[in-house]
């Protein structure tokens, strides 16, 4: 298994500018997740998926939208891209929280430099 | 708003020592704590998952412990090694209904460095 991929690995954006950040896995995971860590910090949640079709906000949505067409893949969308959304940026899934399993298995990571 | 501090911020220890890295949270309404490595530049890593039912979760040298009313979690890691210099993060599971536990709350982290 692969586990989680990414593409692109970096990119950099000229502000204004926008761009999608691939996320797909191969184990299953009902559960999708994006995430932005800025230097030094923790990460922060910015939206997660339960299943296909089904998508909700976390903690630091603004800026970003998301889709869930298939179980598989989970694309973040930065529209209007602006300095703010430097970053770097992971995916992660897991199975169900009733499973009791909830354990969550990241990607590589995007790191997006906005100029 | 749930919080999470993790103390120290950074930490160097000569090889073999036995350590322990602290992690603290605001709401004791959690459902899981997780702690995580993350390498330079990598993605993170799984170590341990504790359900808040639990009050502690054992991996190889790594020992995790949760106290849910004081807040607080301890990872613990006996005879430490070079091969585990890495940033360790505490995540709290928040969330309710059927998503309880998957969202989580991450902690800046403890830059570890264990030297030979």
């Amino acid at each position: 298994n692969a586990g989680v991929t990414q593409t692109p690995k970096f990119r950099i954006l000229k502000i204004g500018q926008s761009m999608t950040l691939q996320c797909a896995q191969d184990m299953n995971h009902n559960y999708m997740y994006w995430y932005r860590q800025d230097p030094g910090m923790g990460l922060k949640l910015i939206y997660y998926s339960v299943g296909a079709g089904i998508t909700d906000k976390g903690e630091v949505p603004n800026g970003y939208n998301v889709s869930r067409s298939t179980t598989e893949d989970f694309p973040l969308r930065l529209e209007l891209a602006a300095p703010s959304q430097t970053s770097v940026y992971f995916c992660a899934s897991s199975y169900a929280p009733r499973t009791g399993a909830p354990r969550q298995y990241f990607g590589p990571g995007t790191r997006l430099t906005v100029t | 708003k749930q919080e999470v501090t993790q103390i120290p911020a950074a930490l160097s220890v000569p090889e073999g020592e036995n350590l322990v890295l602290n992690c603290s949270f605001t709401d004791s309404a959690i459902y899981n704590l997780q702690w995580f490595r993350q390498d330079p530049g990598k993605g993170l890593t799984s170590l341990l998952l504790i359900q808040s039912s639990q009050r502690e979760q054992t991996s190889g040298r790594l020992n995790a412990s949760l106290d849910k009313s004081s807040g607080r979690s301890t990872l613990y890691i006996a005879a430490s090694q070079p091969g585990d210099s890495a940033t360790y993060l505490c995540a709290v599971g928040i969330g309710q209904g059927e998503t309880s536990g998957s969202r989580l709350t991450f902690g800046e982290g403890t830059q570890l460095t264990v030297n030979p």
